[in-house]
């Protein structure tokens, strides 16, 4: 078990560019969360894989973004047309069908939109 | 709405001294409860967990937490604080459906020498 991973660690844009980040999960969780954390604020929740189907999306999540799990394995996120207001850190967490709520973070990946 | 809310955005604390960092919840029935730590530019790492029974839990670190469901709290405490201890702290909560977590805005820890 290496936990859950996460990559690119730190990604710096320009505004309008596209950019994706991925997740690897605990291999053997089934539920995976994307949270976005901003300056001085708990993290919230974007969206909600269980296996390969996409059954959350917050409000928060503009059409601009779109996420993934196509195997049901690992996740990619991504953000097109970045903003300023983008930026922030994407933390991916993912939990077992049998402790759903104990959820296991990434390290996160730090967005810049400059 | 069900939240949790942390109190104190910031404490300072002396290396040695004990520590309790608050946490209230709104929740109509008995919630799960957790707390993470996370260290500067790091993800979250899950301290420890209330789901029922004992109210007292033990987690990592020399860290455990009360339920106290009269006062509708969830505090952490830890009796001697190290300076590796320094780090945000987060309350977390359900935050409705599919198992998805609420946050409370997290304290800051310092810990002076």
């Amino acid at each position: 078990d290496t936990g859950v991973s996460q990559d690119p660690r730190h990604k710096i844009t320009k505004r309008g560019q596209n950019v994706t980040f991925r997740c690897d999960p605990i291999s053997e969780h089934n539920r995976l969360y994307w949270y976005r954390q901003t300056l001085g604020q708990g993290p919230e929740f974007l969206t909600y894989f269980q296996n390969e189907a996409q059954l959350e999306k917050s409000r928060l999540l503009s059409d601009r973004f779109s996420a993934e799990r196509p195997k049901g394995s690992f996740s990619t996120l991504e953000i097109q047309r970045t903003e300023q207001g983008d930026s922030a850190m994407y933390l991916c967490a993912s939990s077992s069908a049998g402790s759903s709520y104990e959820q296991y973070f990434g390290p996160g990946t730090r967005l810049t939109v400059t | 709405a069900q939240s949790v809310t942390q109190p104190d955005i910031h404490i300072t604390v002396s290396e040695g001294a004990s520590l309790e960092l608050r946490c209230n919840y709104s929740y109509g029935a008995t919630p799960y409860l957790f707390w993470y730590v996370q260290s500067p530019g790091q993800g979250l790492q899950l301290l420890l967990k209330y789901f029922s029974g004992d109210t007292l839990v033990q987690g990592i670190k020399g860290f455990e937490a009360e339920f106290k469901r009269s006062q509708s709290s969830f505090n952490l405490r830890k009796p001697s604080v190290h300076w590796s201890d320094a780090a945000e702290y987060f309350c977390a909560g359900p935050g409705g459906s599919n198992y998805k977590l609420t946050f409370g805005k997290g304290t800051l820890l310092t810990v002076n020498p």
